[in-house]
Formats: C-alpha cells, sequence, structure tokens
C-alpha cells in the first residue's frame, strides 16, 4: 500500500542555516504530494504541494521537487528564521479518495 | 484560510468514561471529515472518514464501537471514545473539507488523557 517515510527529528538548526527535510514515498499510479506545518498549539496547516513529476511547490521561502525517478519530495529552505520552529509532515494522496497518508512528522528547531 | 475548530483542545478522564470531542467547519460546509489519532514519534494514523448524513467508514484495525463517529450537519462532527482506557490516551485531529475545494483544513488537534 501507499506509505510515506521521512527522516526522525528533531532537526536543530541555527538561524539562517539551510534546511533539508528528507521524505521518501511508496505508491501505486501517480500520488499528489504535499508538505504540512504545525506549529506549536495549532493545526496542520498546507505548506507546499505538487501533483506530478518534476513539479515544485514553494511558499514562504520553502520548496519541495516531485522526483519520480527517485520517489522523493524533499523539502528545503535556504535559510531558516526561529519562527519556522514546527514539526513538518510529509503527505501524499493517491487515487480518487481524499485520503492523506502522513509521514511521521519531523520536529524542527532553530536557535537565534 | 478555512478554519476548522476542536473542542475540546484537552480532556482528562477516568478508565471507563466516555468523552465527546467536537470538530466544527467554522466558515465552510464540510461535506467530509476525517478523524486521526497520533501518538508520541509518530505519524497521524487515519481513523475513519465521515460524510455528513451516512455512517463513518473506519480503517481497518479501528473497532467502531469503541470510537463513535456522528457527523450530523455540515458543520459538525463528533467523535466519542466510549468505556475509555488508559491506551486511548492520544491525540485526536480532525480534518474537513468542502464542496468548492480539495484542500483539507485541520483542527488544533484534542488531546485525550485516561487515568
Amino acid at each position: 500500500g501507499n506509505s510515506v517515510t521521512q527522516m526522525e527529528g528533531p532537526v536543530t538548526l541555527s538561524e539562517e542555516a539551510f534546511l533539508t527535510i528528507n521524505c521518501t514515498y511508496t505508491a501505486t499510479g501517480y500520488p499528489s504530494l504535499f508538505w504540512y506545518v504545525q506549529y506549536p498549539g495549532e493545526g496542520l496547516q498546507l505548506l507546499l504541494k505538487a501533483t506530478k513529476a518534476d513539479d515544485k511547490g514553494s511558499n514562504k521561502g520553502f520548496e519541495a521537487t516531485y522526483r519520480k525517478e527517485t520517489t522523493s519530495f524533499h523539502l528545503e529552505k535556504g535559510s531558516v528564521q526561529v519562527s519556522d520552529s514546527a514539526v513538518y509532515f510529509c503527505a501524499l494522496k493517491g487515487g480518487a479518495t481524499n485520503k492523506l497518508i502522513f509521514g511521521t512528522g519531523t520536529l524542527l528547531a532553530v536557535q537565534p | 484560510g478555512a478554519v476548522v475548530s476542536q473542542h475540546p483542545s484537552w480532556v482528562i478522564c477516568k478508565s471507563g468514561t466516555s468523552v465527546k470531542i467536537e470538530c466544527r467547519s467554522l466558515d465552510f460546509q464540510a461535506t467530509t471529515m476525517f478523524w486521526y489519532r497520533q501518538f508520541p514519534k509518530q505519524s497521524l494514523m487515519l481513523m475513519a472518514t465521515s460524510n455528513e448524513g451516512s455512517k463513518a467508514t473506519y480503517e481497518q484495525g479501528v473497532e467502531k464501537d469503541k470510537f463513535l463517529i456522528n457527523h450530523a450537519s455540515l458543520t459538525l462532527s463528533t467523535l466519542t471514545v466510549t468505556s475509555a482506557h488508559p491506551e486511548d490516551s492520544s491525540f485526536y485531529i480532525c480534518s474537513a473539507t468542502g464542496t468548492n475545494t480539495g484542500e483539507l483544513f485541520f483542527g488544533e488537534g484534542s488531546r485525550l488523557t485516561v487515568l
């Protein structure tokens, strides 16, 4: 079945450091891929998405490229800020339903 | 964006009691709502899908008599954990989608602790 694997956290970075959070997936067909972010005390929010191979999703300085050849959707940001501290979830949606399959989440802590 | 609100955000109860968690879409009509459960350091596990006015569809391994889901209106779904036990302690999250958008909007989550 469909599944998502993302790197374990926590990831601790200094402000302005480069961020990569790895995400790989297993799916039949051509799923849509998502990154969600959960700030402390809040619900999950859609950060970015990509619906087909080679698409690049981007938002708030974050980017992720849908790589079908490596079944990956790694999240990157060139310069993180303290306000980026949150839990990041990689997810996929495949088939005709709206069911989202989530990774385990990666806690990012950015220190000033 | 659209807002989904859960209540209560946290609840502590005694073993054997039942607890109800509400999920409301505040500014849109939610035709479909999803209930997830999140264990520490684990991914969100889909428990069930509910469509307004019909019975919920439960994922494999989820006890429907244990986790009662009602979606009686286009803005409200409830999850009732019946005869709760300590192993039911978890973080429960709902999400909703409307007719005009395929995007899912998530509630803040409800943390249940069963003593």
